[in-house]
């Protein structure tokens, strides 16, 4: 059963514009999500963190936003950049243990 | 070399044999964790170590033993290689629990 849910394989964007990725989870006892970002051959990369209490987390030309009704949320790169094609994935974790699940993954493409 | 280090960094073996995947950082961070790798599931996470001598089992933990008795290696050992684990294993570490984690370059496992 999966709590950590990326349901768009891959995404392509033309370069300059926004690209939104989305995640959703299931389990509310979340208290905190995260985005790493994964070229090939190399391994994931911390990008962003939102807190459960939060709503939005800014960081440059990086966002999420967290909608917690809806147990939604997305990450948004503004403009988007040739170096931003790579698999983003979203994670999820409680204060409760120190352990974490991750979705599956979205592929982002950048188009010239 | 500052960072974090796998090794190696391929390996091909046989079902039935164990084979032993190294993680060393440098940082002292606190905790280090293993991922395995797979298409279609993402990331998840097989064990990790809140600090020297402390282990705890993550999402898939079956088929693999990790110990820790210095904070900078946390070696993950297949004790009985099946073709199963054929992956891609991450190993990561962090300050501080589970948000911000730096991840190694990767091992590719390969069971004939």
């Amino acid at each position: 059963d999966q709590q950590v849910k990326q349901n768009s394989p891959s995404l392509s964007v033309q370069e300059g514009r926004i690209s939104i990725l989305n995640c959703d989870y299931t389990n509310s006892m979340f208290d905190y999500f995260l985005w790493y970002k994964k070229y090939p051959a190399e391994g994931p990369t911390f990008l962003i963190s939102i807190s459960s209490i939060k709503d939005k987390n800014e960081d440059g030309r990086f966002t999420v936003f967290l909608n917690k009704s809806a147990k939604h949320l997305s990450l948004h790169i503004v403009p988007s950049q040739p170096g931003d094609s790579a698999v983003y994935f979203c994670a999820a974790t409680s204060n409760r243990d120190d352990k974490i699940i991750f979705g599956k993954g979205t592929r982002l493409h950048i188009l010239p | 070399d500052a960072g974090i280090t796998q090794s190696p960094r391929y390996k091909i073996t046989e079902t039935g044999r164990q084979v032993t995947l190294m993680c060393h950082q440098t940082w002292s961070h606190s905790y280090m964790f293993w991922y395995r790798q797979d298409l279609g599931h993402g990331l998840r996470l097989i064990y990790y170590s809140a600090a020297a001598d402390i282990t705890d089992k993550g999402e898939v933990p079956d088929g693999y033993v990790v110990s820790r008795s210095k904070t900078e290696n946390f070696p993950l050992t297949l004790e009985s290689a099946t073709r199963s684990q054929t992956s891609v294993y991450f190993c990561a570490s962090s300050e501080s629990g589970v948000i911000e984690q730096f991840f190694g370059p990767g091992t590719r496992l390969t069971v004939l």
